[in-house]
């Protein structure tokens, strides 16, 4: 199993901007978690899932839209990047208990 | 924010001791998780009390939680280099059927070979 998988691993966006990143998971989960970490913070929520064709808003979503379209994938999007967003993101996904990170992608807005 | 706290914010110690972090939170709870990130990684999940435990181990780690005080220590015995990672509490809120988790700001821990 190769447990939670992050695309990319880095990436240098200008202001304005778009991308989005993706997050897989094999372990069959229904809850996946988008996390953005910043110097200094925990991990604050942007937006998560509880199943295939859900989203919902978590502490910090404004700037972000995610979907859900397979049960597997959760995919984050920027629709116009902001030097504010100069971050790390985490995926993780869930079976109700512990929940499973991905290995992180730094992304840097100039 | 219902953020937690870890305190210390930054712990060095020397191999062999004994390390200990402690993690306030604001609201009543299902369980409490602990989690270890090494720097540059994601996080790996070391271990999680219910809201009816009291303490739990789990090798070298031992976990308190105190639902009274809103807080929980961890402690890592006999510590390891290799141990030098930051360490993140979070919290599963009661009443919510999401799983969602309320990370610390995390207290990070060198050990000196």
């Amino acid at each position: 199993n190769a447990g939670v998988t992050q695309t990319p691993k880095f990436r240098v966006l200008k202001t304005g901007q778009s991308m989005t990143l993706l997050c897989a998971q094999d372990m069959n989960h229904e809850y996946m978690y988008w996390y953005r970490q910043d110097p200094g913070m925990g991990l604050r929520l942007i937006h998560y899932s509880v199943g295939e064709g859900t989203t919902a808003k978590g502490e910090v979503p404004d700037g972000y839209n995610v979907s859900r379209l397979k049960k597997q994938n959760f995919l984050l999007g920027l629709e116009s990047a902001a030097p504010s967003q100069t971050s790390v993101y985490f995926c993780a996904s869930s079976d109700g208990g512990t929940q499973y990170f991905g290995p992180g992608t730094r992304l840097t807005v100039l | 924010s219902q953020q937690g706290e870890e305190d210390p914010q930054a712990l060095s110690i020397q191999e062999g001791e004994n390390a200990t972090m402690n993690c306030s939170y604001k609201t009543s709870i299902n369980n409490l998780q602990w989690y270890r990130q090494n720097s540059g990684r994601g996080l790996v999940h070391l271990i999680l009390i219910r809201s009816n435990e009291r303490e739990k181990h789990s090798g070298r780690l031992r976990v308190t939680l105190d639902t009274s005080k809103k807080s929980s220590s961890l402690l890592i015995t006999a510590s390891r280099a290799a141990d030098t990672a930051s360490y993140f509490c979070a919290t599963d809120a009661r009443g919510g059927a999401t799983n969602k988790l309320i990370f610390g700001t995390g207290t990070l821990l060198a050990v000196q070979p």
